[in-house]
């Protein structure tokens, strides 16, 4: 297994619709994130979770809903979402909240919303 | 504030031609650490490089190489003789303090390399 892996790689989905991507880690790092890159814009830190626990939400719509179970999973629940949220989603993990060290990419979820 | 910015939207060479994507950054922090990223077709960013600002050593790792000067705020990467694989888009990251708030992307070079 790659260090972190997305699912799905592709997802449509009309306004009305819930889904979820999945984000799992077999790195041992303790802290996941998720990432929104829309085109020409930098990338967009949306939830840090540290230890299963969240620690910083970027002003993020409430359409947009993470759930950290345990320290190697990490999920983002949709519903009800806008077309402008059609993005590229990436998930990323780190040693530790600090991440000094970097961070370890997911290949990410293509969202289209329709 | 901090940012980070990459002036070249998209470079297109032709294989073996070296090209340098240049990256300028802001920060008023004396510690802080810059990153480089790789971003093939298939999506995930992969890490190339991290330098912590007390570092100006530049490096050079097969056809890579990084420059890295405070004085100009600039930490520019070449890529010499470069390979159809290279095409990517590559994104140039600062990080000050602790955090994931504490990191700014640059909106990336478009790197096409043709063959």
């Amino acid at each position: 297994e790659t260090g972190v892996t997305q699912t799905p790689r592709h997802l449509v989905m009309g306004m009305t619709n819930k889904k979820s991507l999945k984000c799992e880690q077999h790195l041992g790092h303790n802290a996941m994130y998720w990432y929104k890159q829309s085109a020409k814009k930098p990338l967009e830190l949306m939830f840090v979770y540290s230890l299963e626990e969240r620690v910083e939400n970027n002003s993020v719509p409430s359409r947009f809903s993470p759930e950290c179970p345990n320290s190697s999973h990490l999920f983002l629940h949709l519903h009800t979402l806008q077309p402008e949220d059609s993005a590229l989603y990436l998930c990323a993990s780190s040693q530790d909240w600090a991440a000094n060290y970097g961070y370890t990419f997911g290949s990410g979820t293509r969202l289209t919303v329709v | 504030a901090q940012k980070v910015t990459q002036a070249q939207t998209e470079i297109s060479v032709v294989e073996k031609e070296d090209v340098t994507l240049d990256c300028v950054y802001e920060t008023r922090d004396t510690t802080y650490y810059l990153f480089w990223y790789k971003q093939p077709p298939s999506g995930e960013l992969v890490f190339l490089i991290r330098r912590n600002s007390f570092d100006e050593q530049n490096e050079i790792s097969g056809r890579y190489s990084w420059n890295f000067q405070k004085s100009t705020s600039s930490f520019n990467f070449t890529i010499t003789a470069s390979q159809v694989v290279d095409s990517a888009v590559y994104f140039c990251a600062l990080k000050v303090g602790t955090g994931a708030n504490n990191l700014f992307f640059g909106t990336g070079t478009r790197l096409t390399v043709i063959p």
